[in-house]
């Protein structure tokens, strides 16, 4: 059963742009991470952000947490070229990291 | 280290026949996750291990399904025998520490059913 649900499933931006993508979840967690996936790899961790935290940092990346709400929201500012891939969500559900099915990021020249 | 070892990348079998993927976790990490990937259904677990021992295999789909942790250094994924709607990309991943810490992914493995 999937846990996390990401939104938009799609989107497109010019360089520069800023990217913001927003997961909801459905069970209390200990923490939410985020991923990248880039077409035909495997998934990168991004960062972390834990049940306690409301926001985090790092570099271009901003992470929000609601827990009140069960979501959180993953902003890629200024935005390259090379951001494009697949992101997704995850969490623990208790135990094993279960993940969303992804927004996939278009970042255009 | 080489990070978590996927062999091999690409599969293409018959339906019917039998298909075994590998994964060699990252050294000295705790958990093992198996993982399937397809477009309609998103990112699936399958099963975890936990000091090679089967934690959770509630997301194995059916009998035709196996999977193995001989040591803390290998583990299998088995499909017998396999049908086309088996066809997707197979992701192992390994975590140190507790399990819903940063995970780290091999590169997969594309297995298509013909």
């Amino acid at each position: 059963s999937q846990q996390g649900e990401e939104d938009p499933q799609a989107l497109s931006i010019q360089e520069g742009e800023n990217a913001t993508m927003n997961c909801s979840y459905k069970t209390s967690i200990n923490n939410l991470q985020w991923y990248r996936q880039n077409s035909g790899r495997g998934l990168v961790h991004l960062i972390l952000i834990r049940s306690n935290e409301r926001e985090k940092h790092s570099g271009r990346l901003r992470v929000t947490l609601d827990t009140s709400k069960k979501s959180s929201s993953l902003l890629i500012t200024a935005s390259r070229a090379a951001d494009t891939a697949s992101y997704f969500c995850a969490t623990d559900g208790g135990t094993a990291l279960i993940f969303g099915k992804g927004t996939t990021l278009s970042v255009s020249s | 280290d080489a990070g978590v070892i996927q062999s091999p990348r690409h599969e293409v079998t018959e339906m019917g026949q039998e298909v075994t993927l590998r994964c060699k976790p990252i050294s000295g990490h705790d958990y093992l996750f198996w993982y399937r990937q397809t477009m309609m259904r998103g990112l699936e677990l399958l099963i975890y291990f936990n000091n090679n021992v089967p934690i959770d295999d509630s997301g194995m789909p059916e009998d035709r399904f196996s999977a193995k942790m001989p040591n803390a250094s290998f583990s299998t994924l088995k499909i017998q025998p396999s049908e086309p709607r088996d066809s997707a990309v197979y992701f192992c991943a390994s975590i140190s520490g507790t399990a819903n810490t940063e995970a780290f992914f091999g590169q997969g493995t594309r297995l298509t059913v013909v």
